[in-house]
């Protein structure tokens, strides 16, 4: 099983400042990457999609980078709605597995 | 638009059993690969199982701490998706999400339903 390590568990900003959040893989899952974004009380939402490719509708502020067992999130400035959980997943091999997530709370 | 709506959730018994439901409706249903993923209250997402679509033969993954206890089942003449859980343990206490492919490829989540809420308790 490819366990995915999130840091840091939480992050503390102020709005206008820059978040970076990093994913690391058990071992290389190639592209094969997205990041998700949860809000108190609502389902996760797809951002970016192998590795770099945001979802329709997620804000040019949103990008993704990184390949093999590396990714980074990053937010460029942060919004007051962009406050919220983020989830690493991949999908390069069975089972499918989950970050533990990286909350960006404000400071 | 897309609707992914969970029923069946509830309080059960350890080593009791208890069968979810998931209707979708937005969407061309036979045709989606579809999961379940659960989240512990104030905790992280955990993928549960896949379900492909009948071309596909119906084939199905799970993770591990499921597998032999949980099935997921589909009615494509329903558009409903299911999730049979026996021998259920405490730990299998969670909000459990329906969800479909994206439009990107069918492991990438979204969207995804609002989830319905299984305790497993005496």
């Amino acid at each position: 099983e490819i366990v995915l390590t999130q840091s840091p568990a939480t992050l503390s900003l102020s709005p206008g400042e820059r978040a970076t959040l990093s994913c690391r893989a058990s071992q290389s899952v190639s592209s094969s990457l997205a990041w998700y974004q949860q809000k108190p009380g609502q389902a996760p939402r797809l951002l970016i999609y192998d590795a770099s490719n945001r979802a329709t509708g997620i804000p040019a502020r949103f990008s993704g980078s990184g390949s093999g067992a590396d990714f980074t999130l990053t937010i460029s400035s942060l919004e007051p709605e962009d406050f919220a959980v983020y989830y690493c997943q991949h999908r390069y091999n069975w089972p499918l597995t989950f970050g533990g997530g990286t909350k960006v709370e404000i400071k | 638009e897309v609707q992914l709506v969970e029923s069946g959730g509830g309080l059960v018994n350890p080593g009791g059993s208890l069968r979810l439901s998931c209707a979708a409706s937005g969407f061309t249903f036979s045709d989606a690969r579809m999961s379940w993923v659960r989240q512990i209250p104030g905790k992280g997402l955990e993928w549960v199982g896949l379900i492909k679509t009948k071309t596909d033969g119906e084939t199905t993954q799970y993770a591990a701490p499921v597998k032999g206890r949980f099935t997921i089942a589909r009615d494509d003449s329903k558009d409903t998706l299911y999730l049979q859980m026996n021998s259920l343990r405490t730990e299998d206490t969670a909000l459990y999400y329906c969800t479909t492919g994206s439009r990107y490829h069918s492991y990438w989540f979204d969207p995804w339903g609002q989830g319905t809420l299984v305790t497993v308790s005496s």
